[in-house]
């Protein structure tokens, strides 16, 4: 069965300092990854996924995720917080008998001036 | 134009009452989900229907029954709504590709008083 780990339920950080949420998934096959981000009040947007091409995936707003076989980890990263960041962020991954997504239980982004 | 789109997006109701939430995606995809959001943010598949065909249909009350009258479309209804029911509701779709994205609507905040 394919499940993904969201380390840490709510993440903190300063404007202009970097922002690292940790996803770790487990699967017995190659996983296709995908993270959503959630902004209040509002539907599920795709950031960037991982599809076995490139293992470091670039997605949108500045964040990109790398993919580490190794550790089991795709862990979404961005540079320098901006206070729009601010949003629940979802790593899930792709059942491939389905094509339907297992969820993280998602962590919660605030940036502070 | 919104891809995928449901209605309504905010549903107050009591306890008892039959209620449907209807969802309409116009990217010409062969697949449409319904995942349950609740109180902690936690997001999970209910049902997934391909080309009209029910594929998945997780462990969910049989009060709950989608219906899927052509592609673009997936409503779902609630018999006999109980408290427990009060969650967010996201409709989504996708074309059933290994690895495809899937794109969410807004959600449904259903209340149940």
């Amino acid at each position: 069965a394919q499940s993904v780990t969201q380390l840490g339920s709510h993440v903190s950080v300063s404007e202009g300092a970097l922002v690292l949420l940790r996803c770790n998934y487990s699967s017995s096959v190659p996983p296709y990854l995908f993270w959503y981000v959630q902004y209040p009040n509002q539907g599920l947007q795709l950031l960037l996924k991982y599809t076995s091409a490139a293992t470091l995936v670039k997605g949108i707003n500045g964040f990109e995720a790398e993919f580490k076989k190794s550790e089991t980890s795709f862990h979404l990263t961005k540079p320098s917080a901006h206070m729009s960041d601010a949003a629940e962020y979802f790593c899930a991954v792709s059942v491939k008998s389905q094509g339907n997504l297992i969820f993280g239980k998602g962590t919660k982004l605030s940036v502070k001036p | 134009d919104t891809a995928v789109s449901q209605t309504p997006k905010y549903l107050v109701t009591q306890m008892g009452n039959d209620k449907s939430i209807k969802c309409e995606q116009n990217l010409g995809h062969d697949t449409m989900y319904w995942y349950k959001q609740d109180s902690k943010k936690f997001l999970k598949i209910m049902f997934s229907y391909n080309n009209k065909e029910l594929i998945i249909n997780e462990t969910v009350p049989n009060r709950f029954s989608p219906k899927s009258p052509d592609k673009a479309h997936l409503n779902l209804h609630i018999n006999s709504l109980e408290l427990g029911d009060s969650a967010v509701y996201f409709c989504a779709s996708s074309q059933v590709t290994v690895g495809n994205t899937i794109y969410f609507g807004e959600g449904s905040w259903l209340t149940v008083v």
